[in-house]
């Protein structure tokens, strides 16, 4: 079983202020996904990373998928209010997530 | 298409009675998932199908679940006895072939009383 570990739990930040959340896993994936979850509904994919080392940016938001392909880290510039939720990633065609990071970003 | 479509939205049953939750998928997408979330577990998933046949069922938790998907627009997710400990939101979702994007469905908030 592939098990994905997210850090940390809960991050609570002031509008404007940086975060990264971390995803990583002892084992190698094909690929990872990203997904956001809001309150009272289902996950949204954000982003998939398939290449080892491979960065991707959407928006103010910046995706890493380590060299080894074990690992990734979400960072966001800027944060805003809108930005709270909870992010989870999931790695390879079996789409099982972590336990994900619930991100408060206070105005 | 108006995306993965669950029923009910919310379903409260006394502990030992048969649940049955409801599934549509996007039309054309050939992956389906069942999800549980819960607070304590975070979002686990209890089993997949690919056209049709059940893949890998190693998260359902007991007997008592079980998961079925007779053709590839509808597929249910039972649970029989339940007890007041499968409290959760059910999330069913969809997506075409291996590493796409998935679709989630609004889920369904189940309370056994």
């Amino acid at each position: 079983t592939q098990l994905l570990e997210q850090s940390p739990q809960f991050l609570s930040i002031q509008e404007g202020e940086n975060l990264t959340v971390y995803c990583n896993s002892s084992s190698v994936f094909s690929s990872l996904q990203w997904y956001r979850q809001e309150p009272g509904e289902g996950p949204v994919l954000l982003v998939t990373v398939v290449t080892g080392g491979e960065v991707k940016k959407l928006k103010r938001l910046t995706f890493q998928f380590g060299d080894a392909r074990k690992d990734s880290s979400l960072h966001i510039t800027a944060a805003q209010p809108g930005d709270t939720g909870l992010y989870l990633c999931a790695g390879d065609y079996k789409l099982s997530f972590g336990a994900g990071t619930t991100v408060t970003v206070r105005a | 298409d108006a995306g993965v479509i669950q029923s009910p939205r919310h379903e409260v049953t006394e502990m030992g009675q048969e649940v049955t939750l409801r599934c549509k998928p996007i039309s054309g997408h050939d992956y389906l998932f069942w999800y549980r979330q819960t607070m304590m577990r975070g979002l686990e998933l209890l089993i997949y199908f690919n056209n049709n046949v059940p893949i890998d069922d190693s998260g359902m938790p007991e007997d008592r679940f079980s998961a079925k998907m007779p053709n590839a627009s509808f597929s249910t997710l039972k649970i029989q006895p339940s007890e007041p400990r499968d409290s959760a939101v059910y999330f069913c979702a969809s997506r075409y072939q291996r590493v796409t994007e998935a679709f989630f469905g609004q889920g369904t908030r189940l309370t056994v009383v």
